[in-house]
């Protein structure tokens, strides 16, 4: 199976900072059909998973252009601009490009 | 815009068979792949099972031999089966549909939880 470590566990922000959540696969996510299936999904409190970035870096529809994505290979990335109190929830990177598909631990995001 | 409903018991004994059913509404079942997703209570997410029709299925290898898919095409629902249950299969089970060419989970139910105990 697919490892896939997120870091930080845990990230504090200030209102209207940025955060960054890293995700590191334990091998290679790209696809012998020349995609990488890496995809980031935010859960709220109380909420299912919400789709936010698929294949590494594309936004899904409504998700706002605050969030990016970033990353190659094993190392993926990330970004939310301008963090506003809708964006506490737990964030995970999952992967789709060899079965069982895996997800990382999570990284909770709230407000400092 | 697709939306999916679980249902099912919420309390299952241990070695007995849990049963989900998942509702479709704004697409069909046929035109889509799907998947069950599980989310033991404060933990983190575990995918389950991805199929087509009944014609693609795959399982995640730790719950293989107790899982089974069905799918009714005339109700636009589709089912999971987890034989043989016990506490650590307590969690929630979302089903979602899976987002064409990107391997990833566009559409997800509400979930339903599911306790395992007697």
């Amino acid at each position: 199976d697919i490892l896939m470590t997120q870091t930080p566990l845990s990230s504090p922000v200030t209102l209207g900072q940025s955060a960054s959540i890293s995700c590191r696969s334990s091998q290679s996510l790209l696809h012998s059909d020349g995609n990488t299936y890496l995809s980031w999904l935010q859960q709220r409190p109380g909420q299912p998973p919400r789709l936010l970035i698929y294949k590494i870096s594309n936004r899904f529809s409504g998700v706002p252009d605050r969030f990016s994505g970033s990353g190659a290979g094993t190392d993926f990335t990330l970004k939310i601009s301008r963090v506003e109190a809708e964006d506490v929830g737990i964030y995970y990177c999952m992967q789709g490009t060899q079965f069982p598909w895996t997800f990382g631990q999570g990284t909770k995001v709230d407000i400092k | 815009q697709v939306q999916l409903q679980e249902s099912g018991p919420g309390l299952v004994k241990p070695s007995e068979t849990l049963s989900l059913t998942c509702t479709v509404s704004g697409g069909s079942i046929s035109n889509f792949y799907w998947s069950w997703i599980r989310q033991p209570p404060g933990k983190g997410l575990e995918w389950v099972a991805y199929f087509y029709h009944n014609e693609i299925s795959t399982y995640n290898p730790s719950l293989e031999s107790r899982v089974t898919i069905s799918v009714d095409t005339s109700r636009n629902q589709f089912s999971l089966r987890l034989s043989s249950v016990t506490a650590a299969d307590t969690a929630i089970y979302y089903c979602a549909s899976v987002l064409f060419g990107a391997n990833g989970f566009d559409y997800w139910g509400q979930g339903s939880l599911v306790t395992v105990s007697s």
